[in-house]
């Protein structure tokens, strides 16, 4: 089955780190790149960072620049988003998704099913 | 950076049809794409490009598009599309934006 799984999600104090990873399965992730896509409680999508197939291409929303990294290893299918210095702000589900395979598709044609990071005291 | 307008929520009756509209300048020159997200769901990819319809999704699903703004278009409503409806695109640098969201109740 075509999936992506998120894990590492959970509970961080202010100024906390935390390490969310996602999973691919049933596809190979090497020819795509990948976002990271957050919402928070009770409000609407907000695209966070994304990644090229190769690592060349890296781009992150204003709100998290200089705090998040985005990274990803394809030997081992996995894409990795490191969280630092947390604001209660960043308190969001975060889910992963997978670029549609086009340069000129800047669309998301494959969704997790998200991990929620909770920031707070 | 810009902002894609959708109104907050739109209601409709079975059967019926339901527009929600999605508006920025930048979409006189790029694409925009609509997903639908249940709630405690992942969003789904409903319309690309403008009017195009992933397999799967069923036909009362319709996109179009009159130079800055967009229209998802749901024909013959039904109970199971109640959800929010997202808008999406992108710029040439590949900033990607989402909307504000439009909540369909049926």
């Amino acid at each position: 089955e075509v999936q992506l799984v998120e894990s590492g999600g959970g509970l961080v104090k202010p100024g906390g780190s935390l390490r969310l990873s996602c999973a691919a399965s049933g596809f190979t992730l090497t020819t795509y790149s990948m976002v990271w896509v957050r919402q928070a409680p009770g409000k609407g999508l907000e695209w966070v960072s994304s990644i090229s197939s190769g690592s060349s291409f890296i781009k992150y929303a204003d709100s998290v620049r200089g705090r998040f990294t985005i990274s990803r290893e394809n030997a081992k299918n996995s894409v990795y988003l490191q969280a630092s210095s947390l604001r209660g702000e960043d308190t969001a589900v975060y889910y992963c998704a997978r670029k549609a395979d086009g340069d000129y598709d800047w669309y998301f044609d494959l969704w997790g099913r998200g991990t929620l990071v909770t920031v707070s005291s | 950076s810009y902002e894609l307008t959708q109104p907050p929520s739109v209601s409709v009756s079975p059967g019926q049809t339901a527009r929600i509209t999605c508006s920025a300048d930048a979409l006189a020159k790029q694409y925009a794409y609509w997903y639908q997200q249940k709630p405690g769901q992942a969003p789904v990819l409903v319309i690309y490009k403008d009017t195009e319809r992933p397999s799967g999704i069923p036909e009362r699903f319709s996109g179009s598009s009159s130079r800055t703004k967009v229209t998802l278009t749901i024909s013959g409503v039904q109970a199971e599309d109640e959800a929010d409806y997202y808008c999406q695109s992108a710029d040439s640098s590949g900033t990607y934006v989402f909307g504000t969201g439009t909540k369909v109740t049926v």
